[in-house]
């Protein structure tokens, strides 16, 4: 079953506009919640990632949310712009997994200019 | 951070051919997971090697094999290759002194015909 669930699954946003995609998870054991952005013919790469004893993590203009009770957490890209265009996947580990991963099935984001 | 090569990157196979995908991991990463990716989807674990031992598994049948090397390298090996096995097979390796985080390669797409 799927352990992550992530929504949408796809978003078009002006430049300039924010990006905000949705995941929800599980399992409850999970304590590492990464997301990873990959271009086409690329693998994924490490964006941002949180941990559940906080809230909200940013990084430059890309900002989790993370919302311990209600199993969601979600990411916001301020100020998109077009090399923002991309497959974002949120994914979910316990601790010391040492990278595997349940990941959502991904959102493509296409930034228009 | 990556660091992660894989080799080849492009692969076409015919049905019931075995093939064997090598990922190169960089130094300090002690632990190799390999996913696979659907075109479409998210990554999908496969298993993960620590120490030249197989560390995990996901639900993926026994033809579907790995090793990992003193090196830190490893290979994915699969049997009876079947057309759903068509897909982008990525190597992760994971830092000794970050054991949650998953760096990704560029992936090998493989094309079973």
């Amino acid at each position: 079953q799927q352990q992550v669930k992530q929504s949408p699954q796809s978003l078009i946003v002006q430049k300039g506009g924010i990006s905000i995609i949705n995941c929800a998870y599980e399992n409850t054991a999970f304590d590492y919640f990464p997301w990873y952005q990959q271009f086409p013919g690329k693998g994924p790469a490490l964006l941002i990632a949180i941990r559940p004893d906080v809230s909200e993590k940013k990084e430059g203009r890309f900002t989790i949310s993370f919302n311990k009770s209600a199993k969601q957490f979600s990411l916001h890209i301020m100020d998109s712009q077009p090399g923002d265009s991309a497959t974002y996947f949120c994914a979910a580990s316990k601790a010391d997994s040492w990278g595997k991963l349940q990941f959502g099935a991904g959102t493509q984001v296409v930034v228009t200019p | 951070e990556t660091g992660v090569t894989q080799s080849p990157t492009h692969l076409i196979k015919t049905r019931g051919q075995q093939v064997t995908l090598r990922c190169s991991s960089q130094s300090g990463h002690n632990t190799v997971s390999w996913y696979q990716q659907a075109l479409g989807q998210g990554p999908q674990f496969i298993f993960q090697y620590y120490r030249e031992e197989e560390n995990g598994r996901g639900n993926f049948p026994p033809r579907f094999s790995g090793l990992q090397f003193p090196n830190y390298s490893s290979e994915l090996n699969v049997n009876a290759l079947e057309l759903d096995d068509s897909a982008l097979y990525l190597c992760a390796s994971t830092p000794m002194t970050r054991n949650t985080e998953a760096f990704f390669g560029q992936g090998t797409r493989l094309t079973v015909v």
